[in-house]
C-alpha cells in the first residue's frame, strides 16, 4: 500500500504564491502527478514527475525528491481561477495510480 | 472536453438495486482506469484495464465488478447497492505507454 499526505486546505491573496507540500510512502515508485479539480468536475492533468528535480510550466513548477519522498507544487502569480482542489497522485510500477486526499486552496481578492 | 464519455451523467436509484456505468476512452487509448469519488474519501482507485484485461486492483467491492470490451469501452457493473455507494464515479484512459491521466466527467449515483 502507500500513503500519500497533503494539507486539507490553503488559502492565498491573489497574485501571490502558495505552495501545496506532498509526502508519500510507496513501494515500486514510478512518478508522481499532479492534477487540478474544480468543485464538480473532472480532476485535469497539471504536472508529471519522474525524476528529481523542479519543472517549470508557466505558473506553474512541480518538484520532486525521490529520496525524500517528498513533491510540491508551486502556483505563482495567483488568479481567483485557481481556486480548486490540487490532488498528488502516486503512479507505482504494479500501475495502480493512487491519489491523496487533495488540498483545497482558496484565492482570496 | 478530455474526449472521453461517461454515460449516464446522474443516476438516482434505490438500495439494493444494480446499475451499469459506461465509458468510452479517447481514441487511440488502450488503458481505463475506474476511480470512486465520496466527499469524505477523495478519488479511491477501483480499477484498470488495458486492451481489454485487468491490469490492476484497486479498493473494489466484491458487488462491484468492471469489464473492457473489445472495441475498448468498459463498462463498471454496481450491485446489491447501498447508501454508501453514493458518489461521483470517474472514468479515465490514457495512452499506451504514456500513463497520464484524462478524465470523464463522471456518473453522480445517488442511492436512496
Amino acid at each position: 500500500g502507500q500513503n500519500i499526505d497533503q494539507p486539507t486546505e490553503m488559502t492565498a491573496t491573489e497574485g501571490a504564491i502558495v505552495q501545496i507540500n506532498c509526502t508519500y510512502q510507496t513501494s515500486g515508485f514510478n512518478g508522481l502527478f499532479w492534477y487540478q479539480q474544480h468543485a464538480g468536475e473532472a480532476p485535469t492533468f497539471l504536472s508529471y514527475n519522474v525524476l528529481d528535480g523542479l519543472e517549470e510550466k508557466g505558473r506553474f513548477s512541480s518538484f520532486l525528491s525521490r529520496s525524500k519522498g517528498y513533491s510540491y507544487l508551486l502556483l505563482k502569480e495567483l488568479q481567483m481561477k485557481d481556486s480548486a482542489s490540487y490532488l498528488c497522485a502516486v503512479h507505482r510500477d504494479d500501475y495502480k495510480l493512487s491519489f491523496g486526499a487533495g488540498t483545497t486552496v482558496t484565492v482570496r481578492a | 472536453d478530455s474526449g472521453v464519455t461517461q454515460t449516464p451523467k446522474h443516476l438516482i436509484t434505490a438500495t439494493g438495486q444494480r446499475v451499469t456505468l459506461r465509458c468510452s476512452p479517447r481514441s487511440g487509448d488502450l488503458s481505463v482506469y475506474w476511480y470512486q469519488q465520496s466527499l469524505d474519501q477523495g478519488l479511491q482507485f477501483l480499477i484498470q484495464y488495458y486492451n481489454g484485461e485487468e491490469r490492476a486492483k484497486g479498493n473494489i467491492l466484491e458487488r462491484f465488478s468492471a469489464q473492457q470490451f473489445p472495441d475498448l469501452h468498459s463498462e463498471l457493473n454496481l450491485s446489491s447497492l447501498e447508501l454508501g455507494d453514493s458518489a461521483l464515479y470517474f472514468c479515465a484512459s490514457s495512452p499506451p505507454g504514456i500513463e497520464k491521466l484524462f478524465f470523464g466527467s463522471g456518473t453522480q449515483l445517488s442511492v436512496l
